[in-house]
């Protein structure tokens, strides 16, 4: 199992406060991505990191920011959460090898009421 | 304006039996597709993938096909086991390895029944 955690697991936060969302690493993968998964939406990228201070947009990123000061942590914060961003995140780094299959992490659960 | 579809939300079968899940998509750059199973509270987790020069790829009890003119793809199960119970993910990409473009469908409830 490729060794990913998130932190918190489940999270009840308030419109307008800020959160932020870790994800870690043991695996000294070069990609890692946040993903939100939605009713009707299926997974929708977020945010990506090709590197240590190299990141990138991705489909849904408007109130989202990521950081990644070191190779094993990646950060998703809402900088000032809305009921829209509730949902449950999943970071995934990429797989070795041609195929680049990802793997992902357990899930964070976020309600922001 | 999904570009993955997966046309039937759930599915049901008797253990022992054959699960077929499709999977139907629009964008003909799509050259790379795969198939993820989720249980409940976990992450996803890598099933098994096909490259469009192909029409077939197994792995164990695992087999997808992949029909590029109709655009569609399926994931054949057998025998189907009840740990086999999840919800089954398509996804497409332009090449393998690009998970940036990585696009989603909504994913299939299997229920094996024992």
């Amino acid at each position: 199992d490729a060794g990913i955690t998130q932190s918190p697991r489940h999270k009840v936060t308030e419109t307008g406060t800020p959160v932020t969302l870790r994800c870690h690493q043991t695996e000294n993968h070069r990609y890692m991505y946040w993903y939100r998964q939605d009713p009707g939406h299926g997974l929708r990228l977020i945010h990506y990191s090709y590197g240590v201070k190299d990141t990138d947009k991705g489909e849904v990123s408007d109130g989202y920011s990521v950081s990644r000061s070191k190779t094993e942590d990646f950060l998703l914060t809402l900088e000032s959460a809305t009921s829209s961003q509730t949902s449950v995140y999943f970071c995934a780094i990429h797989g070795t090898g041609s195929t680049g299959e990802l793997f992902f992490g357990e899930g964070s659960r976020l309600t922001v009421l | 304006d999904q570009q993955v579809k997966q046309n039937s939300p759930s599915l049901s079968v008797q253990e022992g039996r054959i699960s077929i899940l499709n999977c139907d998509y629009t964008n003909s750059m799509f050259d790379y597709f795969l198939w993820y199973k989720k249980y409940p509270a976990e992450g996803p987790t890598f099933l098994i993938s096909i490259s469009s020069i192909k029409d077939k790829n197994e792995d164990g009890r695992f087999t997808v096909f992949l029909n590029k003119s109709a655009k569609h793809l399926s994931l054949h199960i057998v025998p189907s086991q009840p740990g086999d119970s999840a919800v089954y993910f398509c996804a497409a990409s332009p090449n393998a390895g690009n998970n940036r473009k990585l696009i989603w469908g909504l994913g299939t409830s299997l229920a094996v029944n024992p």
